[in-house]
């Protein structure tokens, strides 16, 4: 089993809809979590840290679920711009400076 | 500022050819990665460093793979003899040490595009 898990879409979904990815992760030692973008042939940037408590930046909102290995993914209001891949990412203590990277989850917003 | 430089950033090689990969980090950062991306795999750590020193290569494929970082702003990832099923994009990353405050954030450079005929 992949440590770090995502369907891969895409998810086709007209601009201004509201869309949520899922990302299970198979460590319970896991400790920090994190939503990275990646546009197409281009480098993965950091989006946002997921908190225990849930939070929020602009239209995108993150949560997690320590008990059943869960991180979501919401993003409300979606734009063209948004078109790209996200890419769940989990460290754990004593994994060093290690994150591992899910295989992401493609996005494609249309008009 | 500058990012992470990635040289080069295409390179077309055949079977069995020699091939190095080079990354200047973030001035400043103390971590290293790097980082080979397929469709298949996704994105996959092959090696870090802290501080110039090699941490953890257990996702170094096979002794074909080697990884140097000689001074706190150069590194290397060497491929020898290269095969067709090295072909990926290769991503050195920075970042800084200080995980304490946990903000997770991985520098990317641009990636090296490898083709192995």
């Amino acid at each position: 089993r992949k440590e770090v898990e995502q369907d891969p879409g895409p998810f086709n979904v007209p601009e201004g809809a509201t869309v949520a990815f899922n990302c299970t992760y198979s460590n319970s030692a896991s400790q920090s979590f994190f939503w990275y973008r990646q546009d197409c042939r281009k480098e993965p940037k950091l989006l946002m840290s997921v908190y225990s408590s849930g939070n929020e930046d602009g239209r995108f909102t993150a949560q997690l679920n320590r008990a059943s290995q869960y991180i979501s993914l919401l993003i409300r209001d979606s734009k063209l711009s948004d078109s790209a891949t996200y890419l769940c990412v989990v460290n754990r203590w004593g994994g060093g400076n290690k994150l591992t990277f899910g295989t992401g989850t493609q996005l494609k917003v249309e008009l | 500022d500058a990012g992470v430089i990635q040289s080069p950033r295409h390179e077309v090689t055949e079977m069995g050819q020699e091939v190095t990969l080079r990354c200047k980090p973030i001035s400043g950062h103390d971590y290293l990665f790097w980082y080979r991306q397929t469709m298949m795999r996704g994105l996959e750590l092959l090696i870090y460093f802290n501080n110039n020193v090699p941490i953890d290569d257990s996702g170094m494929p096979e002794d074909r793979f080697s990884a140097k970082m000689p001074n706190a702003s150069f590194s290397t990832l060497k491929i020898q003899p290269s095969e067709p099923r090295d072909s990926a994009v290769y991503f050195c990353a920075s970042s800084l040490a200080n995980w304490a405050s946990n903000t997770g954030e991985l520098f990317f450079g641009e990636g090296s595009r490898l083709t192995v005929l």
